[in-house]
């Protein structure tokens, strides 16, 4: 089985600059995750989806992230404009609803300089 | 709020010794509980679930309400359990939403 796919692995980006991270979950999963974990922290939930609808997004600093999850399948979180406390690797994750197991991406990490 | 601590940022012991990874939370309800590892150079992955109160390669782990304590506990370490260890717990109002713990290495030496 495919697991959690993200695209790009890396990306340095100077700030104000805009960045997008696309999350491909595992084929049937309808609850979509985007965590952030900066350095030295646990990951924090920025946003959740299922299918195509938003359930929670009260951790995501909707002035400059915004994310969407078209179709009910693929995902992409962007950052316009980023600023260098958005340097950080930016994980998705996957599951069935309410299952209590989260399948995790390998995540994105991003500088901004 | 809720919250996990995990006041331990390394733990080193050698090949043998008992571990102890210590994680305390605080939430009013009755939350549920996860152990999640992540091994050098791989994804995050779900090691137990305290409701499960399964042992997973040779880890435990207990909930204990009254000290809100939920610590993972091997009683011989290997040295392949090197790794970055978080708690996490979810909430009765969002059994997806995973609030985590800001992790523990353990480094097994030989």
């Amino acid at each position: 089985e495919a697991g959690v796919a993200q695209s790009p692995r890396y990306k340095i980006i100077e700030k104000r600059q805009s960045v997008a991270f696309w999350c491909n979950p595992i084929s049937g999963h309808a609850t979509l995750y985007w965590y952030q974990q900066i350095l030295g922290q646990g990951p924090k939930l920025l946003i959740q989806f299922q299918n195509n609808g938003v359930v929670d997004d009260s951790q995501l600093p909707k002035d400059r992230f915004s994310a969407e999850r078209l179709k009910g399948v693929d995902s992409t979180l962007k950052i316009q404009p980023a600023k260098l406390e958005d340097s950080a690797v930016y994980l998705c994750a996957s599951s069935f609803p309410m299952a209590y197991e989260q399948y995790f991406g390998p995540g994105t990490r991003l500088t901004v300089t | 709020a809720q919250r996990v601590t995990q006041p331990e940022k390394l733990l080193s012991v050698f090949k043998g010794a008992p571990v102890e990874l210590k994680c305390n939370y605080s939430y009013s309800g009755s939350p549920e509980l996860f152990w999640y590892v992540q091994y050098s150079r791989q994804r995050l992955q779900l090691l137990l679930r305290h409701i499960s109160r399964e042992s997973i390669k040779g880890f435990t782990a207990d909930l204990n309400k009254g000290e809100t304590s939920f610590h993972l506990k091997k009683p011989f370490a290997q040295e392949e359990d090197s790794a970055m260890y978080y708690c996490a717990l979810t909430t009765y109002y969002n059994t997806d939403k995973l609030i985590f713990g800001t992790g523990t290495r353990l480094q097994v030496f030989p």
